[in-house]
């Protein structure tokens, strides 16, 4: 089983509508979250991090986390074509290092 | 703002030859990684260092090796290139100071080996 399992994509969403990606990890010891948008030919940026059950909230973004089923995912609001990239999910683990799943590329369509 | 530098934003090299990719961080982080990239496997840690003259395998170190002599410089050495060590070369820091922290990321390294 793979640390961090991502769904590869392309997920495809209209302009407008909510872009849901989710990411599924295995160590129960990770406390934080991140996630980091890709553009093709770029370095990851980050978007936001998690560390408590629940929802965070960062403009039209919102990262739910849920440890009790080692889920965590990234809601993308009124979706646009700019934010067509892969999502890197990535819990943290020892060292500060990050474990970086495989991303799910979201294709945004007028 | 925190910067990441890498020596070379495009490279190609001959097999066997001996490839340096060097990366400068300006933040005074302990820890630095190199990954390197691939379509479809998405970032694979090659090695880490989390001190001076510290380093970690990662999951893929088999023709690699690294060196930090010092805190903001952390190079990725390919002691004889082969053309599947053809990838985009990430390096990233990061402190151990203050978690939840967040690795920042150079522009990458497109390496090619003929």
């Amino acid at each position: 089983q793979k640390e961090v399992e991502q769904n590869s994509g392309p997920l495809s969403v209209p302009e407008g509508a909510i872009a849901s990606l989710n990411c599924t990890y295995s160590d129960r010891g990770s406390q934080s979250f991140f996630w980091y948008r890709q553009y093709s030919g770029k370095s990851p940026e980050l978007i936001m991090f998690i560390y408590s059950n629940g929802d965070k909230e960062d403009g039209r973004f919102t990262a739910q986390l849920n440890k009790a089923s080692q889920y965590v995912s990234l809601l993308i609001r009124d979706s646009q074509p700019s934010d067509s990239a892969t999502y890197l999910c990535a819990p943290r683990g020892g060292y500060n290092k990050l474990i970086f799943g495989a991303g799910t590329r979201l294709a945004v369509h007028p | 703002d925190v910067k990441v530098t890498q020596s070379s934003r495009y490279l190609v090299k001959r097999t066997g030859e001996k490839v340096f990719l060097e990366c400068v961080q300006d933040m005074d982080h302990e820890n630095m990684f190199w990954y390197r990239q691939d379509p479809g496997l998405g970032l694979r840690l090659i090695y880490f260092s989390y001190d001076v003259k510290m380093k970690e395998k990662g999951d893929i170190p088999e023709g690699y090796s690294v060196s930090r002599e010092k805190k903001e410089r952390f190079s990725l050495i390919l002691e004889s290139a082969s053309t599947n060590q053809t990838s985009m070369y990430l390096c990233a820091s990061n402190t151990r100071q203050v978690p939840p922290d967040t690795q920042y990321f150079g522009p990458g390294t497109r390496l090619t080996v003929l």
